[in-house]
């Protein structure tokens, strides 16, 4: 079982519809929680991470994270064609010694439809 | 100007025949990363380092080696290149002053071995 599960998609919807990316992950010392948007041929982009359990939200994208199901969210409202990407969840455990190790979700592609 | 850039961008080598990715930073970040994506199978961490004197081995160091020449720049080489390593190579930084140790990815190197 990998640590951290992501349904691949593609998720196709249309302008202005409100999107809901999850991942389900299974490793308990995870304690920072991240979505990236990667768009074809570029490289991942941060969009925002939580620390605990509750919602962030910044503009059109709001990320939860419920730690007690071991789940994550990122809703977007107000879809639009721009929007259309991939979208990686990524998750952080400290290592021994310092620093933290990220695990990534496999991605979500997103396709906005006009 | 981008703060992570990569060279080359694109690359076509042979079986056998040794690569060089660099990767320069101008973040002031002092952790660096590699990373390779797979469809499938997301990103998966090869070599990282947390100061110039550090380096460290990631899930799937084996056919990969890294130099770090200054805070700023980390290079990946593969020695003898194989078909299996034909993917998408992302360098990445992040800040140790940063509790969540945050990311930052550059556009990435298609790489193809024939």
């Amino acid at each position: 079982q990998k640590e951290v599960e992501q349904d691949p998609g593609p998720l196709s919807v249309p302008e202005g519809a409100i999107v809901s990316l999850n991942c389900t992950y299974s490793n308990s010392a995870f304690q920072y929680f991240m979505w990236y948007r990667q768009y074809s041929r570029k490289g991942p982009e941060l969009l925002m991470y939580t620390y605990s359990s509750g919602n962030k939200e910044d503009g059109r994208f709001t990320a939860q994270v419920d730690k007690s199901s071991k789940y994550i969210s990122l809703f977007i409202r107000d879809s639009q064609p721009s929007d259309s990407a991939t979208y990686l969840c990524a998750m952080s455990a400290p290592y021994t010694g310092g620093g933290n190790k990220l695990t990534f979700g496999t991605g979500t592609q997103l396709k906005v439809e006009l | 100007d981008a703060d992570v850039t990569q060279t080359p961008r694109n690359r076509i080598t042979k079986t056998g025949k040794r690569i060089m990715l660099e990767c320069s930073q101008t973040k002031g970040h002092d952790r660096m990363y590699w990373y390779r994506q797979d469809p499938g199978l997301g990103l998966r961490l090869i070599y990282y380092s947390f100061d110039v004197k550090d380096i460290n081995k990631g899930e799937i160091s084996d056919g990969y080696s890294v130099s770090r020449q200054a805070q700023a720049k980390f290079s990946l080489s593969l020695e003898s290149a194989i078909p299996n390593q034909t993917a998408l190579y992302f360098c990445a930084t992040s800040d140790s002053g940063q509790g969540s140790d945050t990311q930052y990815f550059g556009p990435g190197t298609r790489l193809t071995v024939l």
